[in-house]
């Protein structure tokens, strides 16, 4: 089983659309999640942290599920401006000295 | 401005060449990272630092070697003996000994003459 595994997409979506992904990791002891959003030809960029109580900033909400090992994205409203890929990123170890395991990514396509 | 520094933008190495790609972060952070991402392919870790003097392999560090002489630079050298070299690099740094999230330069495009 892959460390950290996330549906390639592509999805492709029409605007204001409300549209979430899924991420799974297998790691057990992991201990920090996070969502970066990586444009084309760009590097990626810190989208939001993935609180255990699960978190939200503006359009979008981050949640943690521990016990089925996987974590969600969802995009409300969605805009023109959020098409990219978003990359799952997991802690993979106990302490935060491990490096960080990134997915391959989710694509989103925002239609007109 | 704080921030991750990568130079050169696009390099251009010829075969049998070694080339050294510059990392430089003013962020005082402890740990750097060196990834390569082909077209189409999530990040792959290279090789790691997370204190000065000393680094570790990551899942491909064949054909690469790394130095951290100075805690705010991370230089990658690639080898004449990385055999398809061609891929965007991008480095990264965070705290150490935290759970806090990785932040990226702006990358290196590599290709092969």
């Amino acid at each position: 089983r892959k460390e950290v595994e996330q549906d390639p997409g592509p999805f492709n979506v029409p605007e204001g659309a409300t549209v979430a992904f899924n991420c799974t990791y297998s790691n057990s002891a992991s201990q920090s999640f996070f969502w970066y959003r990586q444009d084309c030809r760009k590097e990626p960029k810190l989208l939001m942290s993935v609180y255990s109580s699960g978190n939200e900033d503006g359009r979008f909400t981050a949640q943690l599920n521990r016990a089925s090992q996987y974590i969600s994205l969802l995009i409300r409203d969605s805009k023109l401006s959020d098409s990219a890929t978003y990359l799952c990123v997991v802690n993979n170890g106990a302490s935060g000295n491990t490096p960080l395991v990134f997915g391959k990514g989710t694509r989103l396509s925002v239609i007109a | 401005d704080g921030g991750i520094t990568q130079s050169p933008k696009y390099l251009f190495r010829k075969e049998g060449q070694n080339v050294t790609l510059s990392c430089e972060q003013n962020l005082n952070h402890d740990a750097m990272y060196w990834y390569r991402q082909d077209p189409g392919q999530g990040l792959r870790l290279i090789y790691y630092s997370q204190i000065v003097n000393d680094f570790q392999k990551g899942d491909i560090a064949e054909g690469y070697s790394v130095s951290r002489e100075k805690k705010e630079s991370f230089p990658l050298t690639v080898t004449s003996a990385q055999k398809n070299p061609t891929a965007f690099y991008l480095c990264a740094s965070k705290w150490s000994g935290s759970n806090q999230p990785q932040h990226f330069g702006d990358g290196t495009r590599l290709s092969i003459l």
